[in-house]
């Protein structure tokens, strides 16, 4: 059964900081990992998608690397400000498709 | 539309009635899922179609919960004789195809007293 690890569970950092939220998952034959961000209150926003056959992805001041063979994702957020405070969350695809396993996110504060 | 749609944003109901949620994905998005959040407990899946056929219902808590999507398009969830461990978030998500990036709606908030 897989199983999604996100750690840590807070980070509150100053703004301007580099950052890596870090996420494990149990199982490697996955079919893709996305990256979500949840604001207080609505659903969720799409980061970053993953393939399994990609080592990384990048967007803006965002980038995800996936490592599936140790069973690991890194989300690393460059000089982050306060709009980037959020909970995120990861989530795995299986081969086998249709459903996603998610984390249970890291909730990131940003202080001006 | 622009996003996916979900009503009522809010539902406060007795324990014991029926409720339902609906869900209007993305326009053309072939694929639909269903997800609970509650407090603590992180996501869970609930249900997945593709197209009007469910090929995944492993996340139904019960027998108290269905769905049922048609047109390709709508989804419906409905959840029987409500109990209060039922109080949650209901998330749903829509992709183009199955293995697609996930569009979320802002997710209907069910309160069971």
């Amino acid at each position: 059964k897989q199983e999604v690890t996100q750690i840590p569970a807070a980070l509150s950092v100053p703004e301007g900081e580099n950052l890596v939220l870090n996420c494990s998952f149990t199982d490697s034959a996955i079919y893709n990992l996305q990256w979500f961000r949840q604001d207080p209150g609505k659903g969720l926003t799409s980061l970053l998608l993953i393939q399994s056959s990609q080592r990384e992805q990048t967007s803006g001041r965002l980038n995800a690397s996936l490592d599936k063979s140790s069973g690991r994702s890194t989300l690393y957020i460059a000089a982050s400000q306060p709009g980037d405070s959020a909970t995120y969350l990861c989530a795995v695809e299986g081969n086998q498709g249709g459903k996603l396993i998610f984390g249970q996110g890291t909730e990131l504060s940003v202080k001006p | 539309g622009a996003g996916v749609s979900q009503s009522p944003s809010n539902k406060v109901t007795e324990k014991g009635k029926d409720v339902e949620l609906r869900c209007d994905p993305i326009s053309g998005h072939t694929a639909l899922y269903w997800y609970r959040q509650s407090l603590g407990q992180g996501l869970e899946f609930l249900i997945y179609f593709q197209g009007n056929s469910a090929p995944d219902k492993s996340g139904l808590p019960s027998d108290r919960f269905s769905a049922e999507r048609t047109g390709g398009s709508v989804s419906t969830l409905t959840i029987q004789r409500t109990q209060q461990e039922d109080s949650a978030v209901y998330l749903c998500a829509s992709s183009v195809v199955r293995t697609g990036e996930l569009f979320f709606g802002e997710g209907s908030r069910l309160t069971v007293l």
